[in-house]
């Protein structure tokens, strides 16, 4: 079946840090993967996609590159700041289907 | 921000009661998702809905029902709550069947079963 691996949390950085989260995925076919984040108090919102392989997304500074030879979607930014704290999902959907499927989360915690 | 309300934000209630948890949007979208988000789980999906009356079951839809009336409102129903059902109860909504359309969030129902 279609199952994300995320890297165990939490994460705890300081301010101006490089962070990378890692995410693997297993699926059939050829997905879309996504990374979602969640602020404090709030609900889900698409922070970046990618849908084809050597596909890179971005937003907001934060970047993340399809590789299907590792099957890996990793979350990159080069340098944080503390309004970057959230939870932040990997996951993946099948071409053509609806059914988001995600990974356990990562907090993300950046001190001053 | 994508128009969605979820209704109750808070719910506290006991071990064998009938609980309903609405979500109610304004986008006219056609697709409509129930998830529960639990710690080391991630948000798992309980149900979801493809047109009014239109619903199918995900991966963690025991204990659960739900119903789609009308375009805007998708109810999630837990006929006999129990403990497990502790959780924060996520409604989303997307517009296409695109495997890459994205899914808007509403702000969550956080649901205690004592």
């Amino acid at each position: 079946g279609n199952s994300v691996t995320q890297m165990e949390g939490p994460v705890t950085l300081s301010e101006e840090a490089f962070l990378t989260i890692n995410c693997t995925y297993t699926a059939t076919g050829y997905p879309s993967l996504f990374w979602y984040v969640q602020y404090p108090g709030e609900g889900l919102q698409l922070l970046l996609k990618a849908t084809k392989a050597d596909d890179k997304g971005s937003n907001k500074g934060f970047e993340a590159t399809y590789r299907k030879e590792t099957t890996s979607f990793h979350l990159e930014k080069g340098s944080v700041q503390v309004s970057d704290s959230a939870v932040y999902f990997c996951a993946l959907t099948r071409q053509g289907a609806q059914k988001l499927v995600f990974g356990q989360g990562t907090r993300l915690t950046i001190n001053p | 921000d994508a128009g969605i309300t979820q209704s109750p934000r808070h719910k506290v209630t006991e071990t064998g009661t009938p609980v309903t948890l609405r979500c109610h949007q304004t986008e006219n979208h056609r697709y409509m998702y129930w998830y529960r988000q639990d710690p080391g789980h991630g948000l798992r999906l309980i149900h979801y809905s493809y047109g009014v009356k239109d619903t199918d079951k995900g991966e963690v839809s025991d204990g659960y029902s739900v119903s789609r009336s009308k375009t805007e409102d998708f109810l999630l129903t837990l006929e006999s709550a129990t403990s497990s059902q502790t959780s924060v109860y996520f409604c989303a909504i997307s517009e296409s069947t695109g495997g890459s359309e994205k899914l808007f969030f509403g702000s969550g129902t956080q649901l205690s079963v004592l």
